[in-house]
């Protein structure tokens, strides 16, 4: 089983709406990431989130997109106006420490009609 | 050039073969390396995570990295059915926060009984 607990495990959607994804860990960690993974593509890197605000974040990752922790547990995803090209596979992923490497939940398939 | 290449597939075997799963590389700043299988619908599970030339074996499973070819291949010995998955090539330049990984497009593996 994964460390990581994403919800919802589908969720589909009408371009246009906004979309809230969720990742649980299920110990305290600091390090946390989004991927994402069109089907028949590659895993594309989107965020970095370490401390509480992002460290890094990819060309994918525009205006649309924004991450937070609110709670200092959940770890979300929220795409603000859904477009087609949006859907995917989304995987949160975490690392325990600096120099280990990264482990990922079972993702979020995201559809947008 | 891309900047991780994964020989194309799918790939079939019989039960008891040894398997051999190869990624090439343009980038030079790779450091670390790592080998993920990804079960249809599900999240990337890490196999084999390494940081330098030369072989790691676990179980089954043995990475190689060859940093001067700028190759790295992963064997699986006596396949079984349930090694019938999509095997991800996965490097990055570093550690820490803002180590964002590149995968490999993926290889899909067919272990037949």
């Amino acid at each position: 089983e994964p460390e990581v607990t994403q919800t919802p495990s589908h969720q589909v959607t009408q371009m246009g709406q906004e979309v809230i994804l969720r990742c649980v860990p299920i110990s305290n960690h600091l390090y946390f990431y989004w991927y994402r993974q069109i089907l028949g593509q590659k895993v594309e890197f989107l965020v970095s989130f370490y401390n509480n605000e992002i460290s890094e974040k990819s060309e994918i990752f525009d205006d649309q997109f924004s991450v937070e922790r609110p709670d200092g547990s959940n770890f979300t995803l929220k795409i603000r106006s859904t477009k087609l090209e949006d859907s995917a596979m989304y995987f949160c992923a975490r690392r325990t420490g600096e120099n280990s490497p990264l482990h990922f939940g079972n993702g979020t398939r995201l559809t947008v009609t | 050039q891309k900047e991780v290449e994964q020989d194309p597939g799918p790939l079939s075997v019989p039960e008891g073969a040894i398997v051999s799963l190869n990624c090439t590389y343009s980038n030079s700043a790779f450091q670390y390396f790592m080998w993920y299988r990804q079960y249809s619908r599900k999240g990337p599970e890490l196999l084999m995570y390494t940081y330098s030339s030369g072989n790691k074996e676990d179980g089954r499973f043995t990475a190689q990295v060859d940093k001067s070819s700028k190759y790295i291949s992963l064997f699986i010995r006596d396949s079984q059915p349930s090694d019938s998955a999509t095997y991800l090539c996965a490097m990055s330049d570093g550690s820490g926060a803002n180590s964002k990984l590149t995968f490999g497009k993926g290889i899909t593996l067919s272990v037949r009984p």
